[in-house]
């Protein structure tokens, strides 16, 4: 199975601040039909998990533009360029290349 | 409105079998792959299994070794996650997800495998 590993996995940032989240696969994610499928999901406390960002750099529908998603082949990256107190909980990168597809252990955001 | 609203979970002894169903509305059902997705206590995510628009295919996760079986019903709208044989380590919360890759997802159902 393709390993996903995130850093860091925890992360207190001051509000306004800006803020980085590093994803690395154990193998590349192109597909076969030249997509990338990295996601990331966020996870605010108590809720399930919500797609922000799809195939690494896709802001999905009534996502604030302070998230963006970069990167390719096995390394990724999620931003916020200043975070706001609803960003807080924990954000995972996923890959939807390879099956079963996998997640990331998960950084927890929080204020400082 | 986009909506998947997940049932079934419950308390259930080791061993013993349980089926979650999702009922989905607000979007053509039969248009998108669907899939399950599970989170224990505390822990990451994990995903369990996807299916085709026409059941035609399906894929799971190899550490549940045929114990569960993913199925639907596109004239009820509907997901089924049928679960055989459980184990403590099925203890989760179960999410029900549009889209191959999950971009919707339901707010989840918990089964809990203990004695």
């Amino acid at each position: 199975d393709v390993v996903m590993t995130q850093s860091p996995l925890s992360l207190p940032v001051t509000l306004g601040q800006p803020a980085s989240i590093s994803c690395r696969s154990s193998q590349s994610l192109v597909y076969s039909d030249g997509n990338t499928y990295l996601n990331w999901f966020q996870q605010r406390p108590g809720q399930s998990p919500r797609r922000l960002i799809s195939k690494v750099s896709n802001r999905d529908s009534g996502v604030p533009d302070r998230f963006s998603g970069s990167g390719s082949g096995t390394d990724f990256t999620l931003k916020i360029s200043r975070v706001e107190a609803e960003d807080v909980g924990i954000y995972y990168c996923m890959q939807g290349t390879h099956w079963p597809y996998t997640f990331g252990q998960g950084t927890k955001l929080d204020i400082k | 409105e986009v909506q998947l609203v997940e049932s079934g979970g419950d308390l259930v002894q080791p061993g013993g079998s349980l089926r979650l169903s999702c009922a989905a509305s607000g979007f053509t059902f039969n248009s998108y792959w669907m899939g399950w997705v599970r989170q224990a206590p505390g822990k990451g995510l994990e995903w369990v299994a996807n299916i085709k628009q026409d059941g035609s295919e399906k894929y799971y996760v190899d550490s549940l070794k045929g114990r569960f079986t993913i199925s639907r019903d596109n004239a009820k709208d509907s997901l089924y996650l049928q679960m055989n044989s459980l184990r403590a380590e099925d203890t989760a919360v179960y999410y029900c997800a549009r889209g191959a890759r999950g971009n919707f997802w339901g707010q989840g159902t918990l089964v809990t495998v203990s004695s």
